[in-house]
């Protein structure tokens, strides 16, 4: 059974970087047709995606956040990972990492980190 | 960027009851549509795929229909565990930009 988790810190000041690892057990995170990509939730609202990756290192990312966001892969850890830069108070969120099916469908999903942003 | 909006933004229902969430998209996306399940304090769970395909595991109970821009996701007869919210999400184009609903939370009556 595949599963994801999220780590890194639950607090970040603004104008720093956020940082979160997704650690992905029960498979290999270079299998062919396995994708993978970060969603957050800011509290009490919707989901916003923020971008995806493939092992080999292909990436796309929401043009909103797309200035500020870089995702990368770490085959020898099985890991994947998000750095969004110069956050404000509007970043913070509960922040999910998932595979993508083909690339296209959220089918297996962390359980989110909290990420506050304040000084 | 493709919008997606959701109605009613809640519903309040009895177990037993037949549920039916509607999702629209201001462009088509044909059938590259899913939705997922987040229950309270829990993430998401992908319910269908590709408009109406029950993702596995998920009960019969769910059905989803529709393609361009109308889709519909029925819940057959509420069960306790089905209060929750229920978000649609498209994953047209290739690579996808995907976004979602603003969600539709269905609560006990």
């Amino acid at each position: 059974q595949l599963q994801l988790q999220e780590s890194g810190p639950g607090l970040v000041k603004p104008s720093e970087t956020l940082s979160l690892t997704c650690t992905v057990s029960g498979g290999s995170i270079s299998r062919a047709n396995y994708y993978w990509g970060w969603i957050r939730q800011p509290p009490g609202k919707g989901l916003e995606w923020i971008g995806s990756i493939y092992y080999s290192g292909y990436t796309w990312y929401n043009l909103s956040l797309k200035s500020r966001v870089t995702i990368s892969v770490d085959m020898s850890k099985n890991q994947f990972a998000l750095k969004l830069s110069s956050v404000t108070a509007a970043d913070t969120a509960l922040y999910y990492c998932a595979k993508l099916g083909d690339g296209r469908l959220f089918d297996y999903w962390g359980q989110g980190t909290l990420v506050i942003v304040s000084s | 960027e493709i919008v997606m909006t959701q109605s009613p933004v809640t519903l309040s229902v009895s177990p037993g009851e037949r549920v039916t969430l509607s999702c629209r998209a201001s462009q088509s996306v044909g059938s590259n549509l899913a939705w997922h399940q987040q229950r309270a304090g829990q993430a998401p769970r992908l319910l269908i795929y590709g408009a109406s395909t029950r993702a596995a595991g998920v009960p019969v109970r769910f059905s989803g229909s529709g393609s361009g821009t109308e889709f519909t996701l029925t819940i057959s007869s509420l069960q306790s565990e089905d209060f929750a919210v229920y978000y649609c999400q498209q994953y047209d184009d290739w690579p996808p930009a995907f976004t979602f609903g603003p969600g539709t939370k269905v609560d006990i009556k």
